[in-house]
């Protein structure tokens, strides 16, 4: 159980472009789910969490009409990166919790994007 | 002050023995402790959590748990090279979730 999926897992695009990416629990119902960034050897770096039906909170430094994110069902996340630039290029990550943070968050496979 | 801390290693072990991988925390109302396992370009992916004071074995694994202290461990016996990854600690405190920046093991065959 606390399969969670991502689509795509891989997508190159030109800068300037934007870029939709879905996270989606498949056996569980996420209340909560987070989108994370990793750079090449750096650390997970958490960009923004979200609840069903609400909006997103972003961390500080993460431009929320960069970085648009809809919880549009309890299953279904999507994170989409508008105008990307080369300096977007990372590994996206979301994880869910079918709770609020004192549950267990289980990770998607991850996204991983290149601007050119 | 890191919310959660961790030696970046990296740590080495030969085939066999016990690696040890430790992470401090910061909020005393931290409840729920988690350790991840990451392979190189891979998402992480949970091993185990342990909520109270203790130790908690789960096959090789062990995470050990130490609220007094803000201390918590896990213990990999008969370390395997499949083993060698990045490992990361997490914390639960109340409405927040915090990682560390993670452990980096190498497993010598």
């Amino acid at each position: 159980g606390a399969v969670v999926s991502q689509h795509p897992s891989r997508v190159i695009c030109k800068s300037g472009t934007s870029v939709k990416i879905e996270c989606r629990s498949l056996d569980f119902q996420a209340t909560t789910m987070f989108w994370y960034r990793q750079f090449p050897k750096q650390s997970l770096m958490l960009m923004a969490t979200s609840n069903e039906g609400s909006k997103a909170t972003y961390e500080q430094g993460v431009e929320k009409d960069k970085f648009l994110i809809n919880h549009a069902s309890l299953t279904l996340s999507t994170l989409t990166v508008t105008s990307a630039h080369p300096e977007d290029s990372s590994f996206y990550i979301c994880s869910a919790t079918p709770g609020t943070f004192q549950e267990t968050q289980y990770f998607g496979p991850g996204t991983r994007l290149l601007v050119l | 002050q890191k919310e959660v801390e961790q030696n970046s290693g990296p740590l080495s072990v030969p085939e066999g023995a016990i690696a040890s991988l430790n992470c401090t925390y910061s909020d005393r109302g931290s409840q729920s402790f988690f350790w991840y396992r990451q392979y190189s370009g891979k998402s992480p992916e949970l091993i185990m959590f342990i909520y109270s004071n203790g130790d908690k074995e789960d096959g090789r694994f062990t995470a050990q748990l130490n609220k007094a202290s803000q201390y918590v461990s896990l213990l990999i016996r008969d370390s395997q090279p499949s083993d060698s990854a990045t490992y990361l600690c997490a914390v639960n405190p109340p409405n927040q979730f915090y990682f560390g920046t993670g452990t980096s093991l190498t497993v010598i065959p």
